[in-house]
């Protein structure tokens, strides 16, 4: 089955700094990542998403980058506020496995004013 | 438009005791899943579902049961809790294959 590896687990960063967490996958037929930000006691998110056949996307302060050929994807916010500060997950998904995702482990990021 | 519901918010089980959690959308989505989510463990999907009267095994599915008799509900039965059960769980529900899953808001359960 899928396996997503996803890095750092925990990430602290000055506001106005630039923040990037990493994932792997490792099932070629993946075709959709994404990536979904979960505050303290509250449900998860989606933030932003990116399909196989684009290479980037981005959304404001958010950006996606995905190499298909390295099989890895990455989530890229810019300017950071306090605000962002929570736990930010990955996902690979493919249409043959019934849509389900697989996750990775997640990523704590503080963001320090 | 409600989204995604969860019932109960919290839940204590004395180990052994029986219960089901449900989960119902008001999106018309036909895929629905259960998760559960443990600190430092991510997301793992327990059992899922495509479509009114289908259920399916996720990656943990041991110890727990599902039925989706109604296309809006999903429910999760806990048949003989365990301390291991102790995490908090999530529905979400998906209009496809490869498009968002919306979550509930979870259910905190403890097993002593």
């Amino acid at each position: 089955g899928e396996n997503v590896e996803q890095h750092p687990s925990t990430l602290s960063v000055q506001e106005g700094d630039s923040a990037v967490i990493k994932c792997t996958y490792s099932d070629s037929a993946s075709n959709y990542f994404p990536w979904y930000k979960q505050e303290l006691g509250k449900r998860p998110q989606l933030i932003i998403d990116i399909r196989s056949n684009v290479g980037e996307k981005k959304d404001q302060r958010i950006a996606v980058t995905l190499n298909k050929t390295a099989k890895h994807f990455s989530l890229h916010i810019t300017e950071t506020q306090p605000e962002d500060s929570a736990v930010y997950f990955c996902a690979a998904s493919t249409h043959t496995n019934a849509g389900k995702s697989t996750f990775g482990d997640g990523t704590t990021l503080t963001v320090k004013p | 438009n409600a989204g995604v519901t969860q019932t109960p918010k919290f839940r204590v089980l004395k180990t052994g005791q029986s219960m089901t959690l449900l989960c119902a959308q008001d999106m018309n989505h036909e895929y629905m899943y259960w998760y559960r989510q443990d600190p430092g463990m991510g997301l793992r999907l327990i059992h899922y579902s495509v479509g009114e009267g289908t259920t399916a095994k996720g990656e943990v599915p041991d110890g727990y049961n599902v039925s989706r008799l109604k296309k809006q509900n999903f429910l999760l039965g806990l048949e003989s809790a365990a301390p291991s059960q102790t995490s908090v769980y999530f529905c979400a529900s998906s209009y496809g294959e490869v498009y968002e899953q919306y979550f509930g808001p979870g259910t905190r359960l403890t097993v002593t």
